[in-house]
């Protein structure tokens, strides 16, 4: 059974500039997230897609970051413009349920912001 | 809302046993576990669905007290390849009838020859 795809697996930008993130989940999970998750910390729950609607985007700065998943199936991540703080690893999961049920994570995105 | 660990950094010698503990100001109905390599995507261990139950991953092993909002994670005899951070999860439920994973902070874990 193939994993969670992402790209790219590293990107570094300059302040202000714009950056996206691709994520492929595991075929016939319903349940999409994407994670930020900075050095020494746990995995912070940006955006939890559950289809192709939102149903968790609380965390999200919605002033600058943007995801959408067409067709209830990839994912991208979209952050403009970019702050020294978004610098973390970002990650995508998916999941049948996300409470009886495991997170399959991908590889990560190493994001860093000059 | 989000789970407290302790400790917030263990190293051993290999062999040696450690618990880790995850606890929550709010009534959990379930606990995930999941390690994380240096590096690495967490992987999951395990998940513990009802209160006192217990379950086993290799020699790492859980148990789940609903009553104490708590779950501890138990090492025995670690090896090497047991190096990592361990994060616990619980579930917060939310309006919709949807549920979402909120993770502590992690628990590093240092074996040593």
């Amino acid at each position: 059974e193939a994993g969670v795809a992402q790209s790219p697996r590293y990107k570094i930008i300059e302040k202000r500039q714009s950056v996206a993130f691709w994520c492929n989940p595991i075929s016939g999970h319903a349940t999409l997230y994407w994670y930020q998750q900075i050095l020494g910390q746990g995995p912070k729950l940006l955006i939890q897609f559950q289809n192709n609607g939102v149903v968790d985007d609380s965390q999200l700065p919605k002033d600058r970051f943007s995801a959408e998943r067409l067709k209830g199936v990839d994912s991208t991540l979209k952050i403009q413009p970019a702050k020294l703080e978004d610098s973390a690893v970002y990650l995508c999961a998916s999941s049948l349920d996300p409470a009886r049920h495991e997170q399959f994570f991908g590889p990560g995105t190493r994001l860093t912001v000059l | 809302q989000q789970p407290v660990q302790s400790p917030q950094a263990v190293i051993l010698r290999e062999g040696e046993d450690a618990v880790i503990n995850c606890s929550s100001s709010k009534a959990l109905y379930s606990v995930h576990w999941y390690r994380q390599k240096h590096g690495e995507a967490p992987v999951f261990l395990m998940i513990l669905l009802k209160g006192g139950e217990q379950k086993g991953h290799e020699k790492i092993s859980a148990s789940f007290n609903e009553k104490k909002q708590q779950s501890s994670l138990y090492l025995t005899a670690s090896q090497l390849s047991y190096s990592g951070t361990y994060f616990c999860g619980t579930p917060f439920s939310f309006s919709g009838g949807y549920n979402k994973l909120i993770f502590g902070a992690g628990t590093r874990l240092a074996v040593h020859p």
